[in-house]
Parts: C-alpha cells; structure tokens; sequence
C-alpha cells in the first residue's frame, strides 16, 4: 500500500527565515511527486512535480528536491504570504491519475 | 484560461438524505478526479472518470458513486448521507496524455446534519 508522511505537521517561522519541509513515501513504482499548497477553503494550488531520483525544481523561494525515498521542500527568505498547508502526494504507476497525500505540513510565516 | 469549477460551493443536509455534487474540467481535460478531504483523515481519493469511464475507485462504500459525461463534466453523488460525510469535496482535471498535473477545482462544502 502506498504511504505518504510529512514532517513537522505544523512549523512556525519568522519571516527570511529559511526551512525544509519533509515528506517520506513508500510505493510501488514512482511515477510522480507532487506538491500543491492549499489556503483555508480553497482546493489545493499545483506547486511542483518530480519524477527521479535526483530532480530539483525551484519557484520563486521554493526548491523541490527527491531522492529514492523522501522530498524536501525547502523555502528560503518565506514572507508572510507563504503562510499555508503544503501537501505532499504520489502517483503510483499503476494506479492511474489517482493520488496518496500526506497529512500536509501547515506553514505559518510571523511578521 | 478558466481552472477547475465546482457547484454548490456550500450545502447542507441533514442524515439519510442524499446529495449531488457537480464538477467542470478545464477546457480540453478528459480526466477528472474526485476526492474527500477531511481533518482527521485528510485528502482520499474517490475515484477517477477519463473518458466516461470509471477507471480507479478508493476505499469508499458503494454510497458514493460518480459519472463522467460526453463533454467530460463529472457529478458524484452520495446516497444515505451520515455524519461522517461531513468534508471538503474536491474535484481535479487533468489533460491525458500531457504532463502529469492535475489541477483542483476550490471544492464543495458538505455538511450533514
């Protein structure tokens, strides 16, 4: 079964204060990661996906990265306006297009 | 280029009653995606409709159930509603064929009562 766990599950900055958020996956095949951010009731907003071992991707303070068994994302210099839940989720390659989400990390960023 | 669109955003209903939920892709996407969201179990998938066809189901009683129409609109429907379904319904599309993202609509509000 397919499993996705993320850490801390809430983390409080102060602004330009860089961090990593955490996610460690279990599954049967890898076809992507993904990261969305999510605001209070709002669907989740499409952030990244990595497909390999290796692969990084960046986006204004954001930076992706995946290794064979977890995924960073890192943000630096965060600004209030980063303040959200981030979720992690994996596409199995025999699953379709459905996706495993972790638990998310809710992000508070202090002025 | 208009994103994902969900209706009702809000409703409320009271238990045993049931409920439909509709959803329209993005221009040009095939496949979408249904899932719960709740905040003790978090996002779980539903099921997936490309085509008109149902291709991948989560672990849900057969209460909820789901279909795709020719212009790739999509409506669920929960029957016997419980307490329990009280969540976030969000829907997701993704155009087949090219890259792997899937995009959400802001989902729809259910409360049961």
């Amino acid at each position: 079964e397919d499993q996705v766990t993320q850490s801390p599950e809430a983390l409080r900055l102060q602004e330009g204060e860089s961090s990593s958020l955490n996610c460690s996956y279990t599954v049967s095949g890898l076809r992507g990661l993904f990261w969305y951010r999510q605001d209070p009731g709002k669907g989740p907003e499409f952030l990244f996906t990595l497909y390999s071992a290796g692969e990084e991707k960046e986006k204004e303070r954001l930076k992706a990265t995946l290794t064979k068994k977890e995924s960073f994302l890192h943000i630096t210099a965060p600004k209030p306006e980063d303040s959200a839940t981030y979720l992690c989720a994996v596409q199995a390659g025999n699953a379709g297009n459905m996706l495993t989400f972790g638990g998310g990390t809710r992000l508070m960023v202090k002025p | 280029k208009a994103g994902v669109t969900q209706t009702p955003r809000y409703l409320i209903k009271t238990r045993g009653q049931q409920v439909t939920l509709s959803c329209s892709p993005i221009s040009g996407h095939r496949s979408v995606s249904w899932y719960q969201q709740t905040p003790g179990q978090g996002l779980q998938f539903l099921f997936e409709y490309f085509s008109e066809t149902q291709r991948n189901k989560g672990n849900f009683p057969g209460r909820f159930s789901g279909r795709q129409f020719s212009n790739s609109r999509s409506e669920m429907n929960v029957s016997t509603l419980e307490l329990g379904d009280s969540a976030l319904y969000l829907c997701a599309s993704r155009k087949q064929g090219a890259s792997d993202e899937q995009f959400f609509g802001p989902g729809t509000r259910l409360t049961v009562l």
